[in-house]
């Protein structure tokens, strides 16, 4: 089946600093990925859209110059939290569309904490 | 405005009873409807789907789901529910074209009691 991964699975970073968030689809091309924000006991919150070499979509809200996506190949799209603050922490979900599916693939999630 | 609406936030089962969780959805175009389940710390795991065909869905871990195109719901169903069971369950709901996020419920949390 389609399988989607994130690395790292959590990071703890510093107020002010920068962090990268991989996505990677591995056993298919994903012409489409989503990034969504879980906050605690909360439901995932679209954050952006973005299709392979393309700009990313934003939804209102989400700052673009804060949260960086990049979706440079049809494997590998980036997510980076600028700056990072406490507010930030959260748990970042990926998912993928692609190969001719209608389904999103998702990955498994990484924990941000930001100190 | 497109929505997905999971009107109980928190549900407690028996063990061995049936479990029903409900979602409605508003949605402008066909819908595609699923639901996934997620434990603490985990991520999202695909229960079942439905894209077409017979409204009545089966997915894993013993749980079905009937789509009721009238009422706009799309609920969630288990004859009888395992300690295992208990997590959160999201309902979402997207479109055919390619570029669509799933739009998300808040969730349900089940916890189930012995």
């Amino acid at each position: 089946g389609a399988v989607v991964s994130q690395h790292p699975s959590w990071v703890i970073c510093k107020s002010g600093t920068s962090v990268k968030i991989e996505c990677r689809s591995l056993d298919f091309q994903a012409t489409t990925m989503f990034w969504y924000r879980q906050f605690p006991k909360q439901s995932l919150m679209l954050m952006a859209t973005s299709n392979e070499g393309s700009k990313a979509t934003y939804e209102q809200g989400v700052e673009k110059d804060k949260f960086l996506i990049n979706h440079a190949s049809l494997t590998l799209s980036t997510l980076t939290v600028t700056s990072a603050h406490p507010e930030d922490s959260s748990f970042y979900i990926c998912s993928a569309r692609g190969g001719g599916s209608y389904e999103q693939y998702f990955g498994p999630g990484t924990r941000l904490t930001v100190t | 405005a497109q929505s997905v609406t999971q009107p109980d936030i928190h549900i407690t089962v028996s063990e061995g009873a049936s479990l029903e969780l409900r979602c409605n959805y508003s949605y402008g175009a066909t819908p595609y409807l699923f639901w996934y389940v997620q434990s603490p710390g985990q991520g999202l795991q695909l229960l079942l789907k439905y894209f077409s065909g017979d409204t009545l869905v089966q997915g894993i871990k013993g749980f079905e789901a009937e789509f009721k195109r009238s009422q706009s719901s799309f609920n969630l169903r288990k004859p009888s529910v395992h300690w295992s069971d208990a997590a959160e369950y999201f309902c979402a709901v997207g479109a055919i074209e390619a570029g669509t996020a799933l739009i998300f419920g808040k969730g349900t949390t089940l916890s189930v009691s012995s």
